[in-house]
């Protein structure tokens, strides 16, 4: 029991460079989040899947696309990064949405020069 | 939508001493509150959460008190060690329309706990 797994754990990119971050959980989660985490600014929702088939924006999307590949995996994409980018992203998952214990992944570290 | 103020940012005690971190919301409608720690490197993890129909809930030694009126919510570790040591965060749902909720969090304060 793998619990949430993200790849890759480190990346550096240029700016203009396009990557996508994946996210899977073993734990049959309806939930499913990605978090961006900068110093001092605490953890900021870009989007989430409430549930397979939907996803909604969160605090901070500009710049984002995600998909929600089946129940399991839900994945992040970066079209043309930026410097504002360079950050730590943690996914995340949930079975009550909301108000249920969230639990994330290792995080990965983007670097975008 | 919802605003979690954290404070304080950081925060160093002696080991052995208690620790209080304060958040503040803003959404009367908040019914869940929970703290997550964060080890230096690792990733987040629940430690303890409350919901509004209660006042206090104890771990061990830590505790969350809940204060509606005011709209505000503490954690107290009591007989700190230096494996308490760690950022902590607390969150607040915030409505987002259309009948869809999430999670904010709050900024963060790095606790040192000195030996």
């Amino acid at each position: 029991n793998a619990g949430v797994t993200q790849t890759p754990k480190f990346q550096v990119l240029k700016t203009g460079q396009s990557m996508t971050l994946q996210c899977a959980q073993d734990m049959n989660h309806n939930s499913m989040y990605w978090y961006r985490q900068d110093p001092g600014m605490g953890l900021r929702l870009i989007y989430y899947s409430a549930s397979e088939g939907t996803t909604d924006k969160g605090e901070v999307p500009n710049g984002y696309n995600v998909s929600r590949l089946n129940k399991r995996e839900f994945s992040l994409r970066l079209e043309s990064a930026a410097p504002s980018q360079t950050s730590v992203y943690f996914c995340a998952s949930s079975e009550i949405r909301v108000t249920g214990e969230l639990f994330f992944g290792e995080g990965s570290r983007l670097t975008v020069l | 939508g919802e605003n979690v103020e954290q404070h304080p940012s950081t925060l160093s005690v002696q080991e052995g001493d208690s620790a209080v971190i304060k958040c503040t919301y803003s959404d009367s409608a908040s019914n869940y509150f929970p703290w997550y720690k964060q080890e230096l490197g690792k990733r987040p993890q629940l430690i303890i959460d409350i919901r509004s129909n209660v006042g206090e809930k104890k771990d061990q030694r830590i505790a969350v008190t809940l204060n509606k009126t005011a709209k505000h919510f503490s954690l107290h570790i009591t007989e700190t060690q230096p494996e308490d040591s760690a950022v902590y965060f607390c969150a607040g749902i915030a409505y987002s329309g259309a009948g869809s909720y999430q999670l904010t969090f709050g900024k963060g304060t790095k606790l040192s706990v000195i030996p």
